[in-house]
């Protein structure tokens, strides 16, 4: 029973490039979050994704960042035209229900550097 | 707006012994659940306990216990008997309605523990 798969574990990039992270959720789980986590901080809400649609998307950035869970394959955060700033660890999270009684299952993240 | 408050950014025990990591919280909403999660260098997020908001009782998961104060929207972690592996940053977060649509998990921003042999 796989858990929440995100690929790569590490990405390096340069400024002005784009990065794709991808997530595959538990098996039987269609709600997906995305998180943030800077150098010394605790994880920040970007958007909450199901099946083709964006439900939440008030902690993104209103440019440069987008995302999508379509029907068929893994969820993925693009960020376009990446900076410095734009470093940190994203982490994925999917849950069956969107309730409160549910705490997430998390990825391992991936590590994004841009140099 | 929905915060969560940690007060010491690290701390440290002895092997074996008792420790317990602070947390407050602020939310108007009346239904929501609160967690611990660990975080160790291997970055991996685990649940390591939760705890319903409409429950009185404090949970407990084997050598992890919460004390849970609502009406001072107080949400501490104990770890008892602590052992090496529990070395790791710990995280208080809680899940509530954001208004936009879905139950965010708030964080904090975290509690870096080490345990000391």
């Amino acid at each position: 029973n796989a858990g929440v798969m995100q690929n790569p574990r590490h990405l390096v990039r340069r400024r002005g490039q784009e990065a794709r992270l991808r997530c595959s959720p538990m098996k039987g789980h269609s709600h997906v979050y995305w998180y943030r986590q800077l150098p010394e901080e605790g994880l920040k809400f970007m958007v909450y994704l199901q099946k083709e649609n964006i439900i939440d998307e008030s902690g993104m950035p209103k440019e440069r960042f987008s995302a999508e869970f379509p029907k068929e394959g893994p969820s993925i955060l693009r960020i376009q035209q990446v900076v410095r700033g734009d470093s940190a660890a994203y982490f994925c999270a999917s849950s069956p229900l969107a309730t409160e009684n549910y705490g997430y299952t998390f990825g391992s993240g991936t590590r994004l550097t841009v140099v | 707006a929905q915060t969560v408050t940690q007060s010491q950014p690290e701390m440290s025990v002895q092997e074996a012994e008792t420790v317990t990591l602070s947390c407050t919280y602020d939310t108007s909403e009346s239904n929501y659940y609160l967690f611990w999660y660990k975080q160790p260098p291997s970055r991996q997020m685990i649940l390591v306990i939760r705890q319903e908001a409409y429950k009185q009782q404090n949970a407990t998961e084997n050598r992890f216990s919460v004390n849970f104060q609502k009406a001072a929207k107080s949400f501490s972690l104990k770890i008892s008997d602590s052992q090496l592996g529990d070395t790791a940053m710990y995280f208080c977060a809680f899940i509530a309605y954001s208004g936009a649509g879905s139950y965010q998990l708030t964080f904090g921003k975290g509690t870096k523990l080490s345990v000391i042999p």
